[in-house]
C-alpha cells in the first residue's frame, strides 16, 4: 500500500524558514516523479513544485527562488526547504505521487501558518 | 483567480446526473489529454477520480466518466449517491514551465 506521510508543519513567522519532509513508503521510491501542491485554507488546489526521479525541480512562480524540492532516494524521502516565507504561503501542504500525468496518491498533508 | 474556470456550484438529487465543466485554454486543457478530476472531502486530502480525460483508477464506480471538447473538459457523475457530496477539483498538465494547473474546485451537494 502506497503511504505518503508529510510532517514539519507549524507556525513561523514571516520572513522566516521551515523544511518540510514527505516520507514515502510502498512503491519502488525512486522510479516516480513527486510533487508538492498546496491548499490555502477554504481555498483551492495549487500546484507548487514538481522533481523527477534523479533530482529534478521545477517549481510554481509564486516560489520560485524561496522554495527548494529535493530528494533522498536511499531514505524514500521527500524535503521542501521554504526560506521567506509569507502569509500568503499559508497552506496545508500535500506531498502527492505522480501516475501519467495524474495524482494518484496524496499524503494526509501538514499544515504551514505563517503569521507573527 | 485559478487557472482553469469551473462553476462554483453545483446540485443534483440522488439518483439524477450532474456534469462539471473545467475550462481552459489551448495551453492547457486543450493542448493535452492529461486533465484529471479530484474528489476532496472536507477535512480529507483529494482523491483521483479520472485521469487522461477519461480513464477511472481501480475501485472508483464506472458512474463517474470523463470527456473532452477544445479547451472545456467535464466530469459527469451519473446516478448520484449521497457519497458523492464533495468537492470536486480539475488539473491539466500545461507544458514543461507551468507544468500543472487546477480550476477553482466546485462544490457538488446531493440534494
Amino acid at each position: 500500500e502506497v503511504q505518503l506521510v508529510e510532517s514539519g508543519g507549524g507556525l513561523i513567522q514571516p520572513g522566516g524558514c521551515l523544511r518540510l519532509s514527505c516520507a514515502a513508503s510502498g512503491f519502488t521510491f525512486n522510479n516516480y516523479v513527486m510533487t508538492w501542491v498546496r491548499q490555502a485554507p477554504g481555498k483551492g488546489l495549487e500546484w507548487v513544485s514538481t522533481i523527477t526521479g534523479s533530482g529534478d525541480a521545477s517549481y510554481a512562480d509564486s516560489v520560485k527562488g524561496r522554495f527548494t524540492f529535493s530528494r533522498d532516494n536511499s531514505k524514500s524521502t521527500l524535503y521542501l526547504q521554504m526560506n521567506s516565507l509569507r502569509a500568503e504561503d499559508t497552506a496545508i501542504y500535500y506531498c502527492v505521487r505522480e501516475g501519467s500525468y495524474n495524482f494518484d496518491s496524496w499524503g494526509q498533508g501538514t499544515l504551514l501558518t505563517v503569521s507573527s | 483567480q485559478s487557472a482553469l474556470t469551473q462553476p462554483r456550484s453545483v446540485s443534483g438529487s440522488p439518483g439524477q446526473s450532474v456534469t462539471i465543466s473545467c475550462t481552459g485554454t489551448s495551453s492547457d486543457v486543450g493542448g493535452y489529454n492529461y486533465v484529471s478530476w479530484y474528489q476532496q472531502h472536507p477535512g480529507k486530502a483529494p482523491k483521483l477520480m479520472i485521469y487522461g480525460v477519461n480513464r477511472r483508477p481501480s475501485g472508483v464506480p464506472d458512474r463517474f466518466s470523463g470527456s473532452k471538447s477544445g479547451n472545456t473538459a467535464s466530469l459527469t457523475i451519473s446516478g448520484l449517491q449521497a457519497e458523492d457530496d464533495g468537492d470536486y477539483y480539475c488539473c491539466s498538465y500545461a507544458g514543461t514551465y507551468t507544468y500543472w494547473v487546477f480550476g477553482g474546485g466546485t462544490k457538488l451537494t446531493v440534494l
